[in-house]
């Protein structure tokens, strides 16, 4: 069966760090991956995807970026953290073709102060 | 361009009765599908319902249904003999339909769902 990971689970971290979230998928091959960001009674804003390997498609234009070293590993960065950056970021993955839903990872909640 | 719109900030719902979450979204595509999520205070997202917007037939599973209007677009979640398991937050989303193998989602901004004892 297939099985998302994120780490880490909870991270405070202050104005003008560096951020770096992992996410890595089990399971399947040549997923369609995704980075969501749910501010605090919101919904969920996509951030970046991806349909492969180095290949990302930026939702919104802001102080993160996101990588794809490896087929089942999405990174989430920023060089220079913002206080708006705080929230709860999810990851998730759907089927290349043919996929219906998406799913979920457990995410992280990042604090800025 | 694609917009989904949950209305109900917040709903309360008695135990064992019935609540319909609404939904409504804009598009201009005729090829599409519709989910509900429901994310708990695990803030774990889980897939509650699908509709594929070809099925003329509203989807159901188990206590939850959908009540799809295509022409209005309304995708409207109706919870039956409702359980205090089901307070969660609720979320309408939308797929959008690629033949490149590209799929992104359009969420809306979640209803809060209470089950009263």
């Amino acid at each position: 069966s297939q099985t998302i990971h994120q780490w880490p689970a909870t991270l405070v971290q202050p104005v003008g760090s560096p951020l770096s979230l992992e996410c890595t998928v089990e399971g399947t091959s040549n997923p369609n991956l995704y980075w969501y960001r749910q501010a605090a009674g919101r919904g969920l804003q996509l951030l970046f995807y991806s349909v492969g390997i180095g290949q990302i498609s930026s939702e919104v234009p802001q102080n993160l970026s996101a990588s794809r070293p490896q087929d089942r590993q999405f990174i989430l960065s920023s060089k220079k953290l913002l206080l708006s950056d705080s929230g709860f970021y999810l990851c998730a993955w759907s089927v290349r073709r043919d996929s219906y839903e998406q799913y979920f990872g457990p995410g992280t909640r990042l604090t800025v102060t | 361009a694609q917009t989904v719109t949950q209305s109900q900030p917040e709903m309360s719902v008695q135990e064992a009765e019935t609540v319909t979450l609404s939904c409504t979204y804009d598009t201009s595509e005729s090829d599409y599908y519709l989910f509900w999520y429901k994310q708990p205070p695990s803030r774990q997202m889980i897939l509650v319902i699908r509709q594929e917007a070809y099925k003329q037939q509203n989807a159901t599973e188990n206590r939850f249904s959908v009540n799809f209007q295509k022409a209005a677009k309304s995708f409207s979640l109706k919870i039956s003999d409702s359980q205090l398991g089901d307070a969660a937050m609720y979320f309408c989303a939308y797929r959008l339909t690629s033949t490149s193998g590209t799929y992104k989602y359009i969420f809306g901004t979640g209803t809060r769902l209470k089950v009263l004892a």
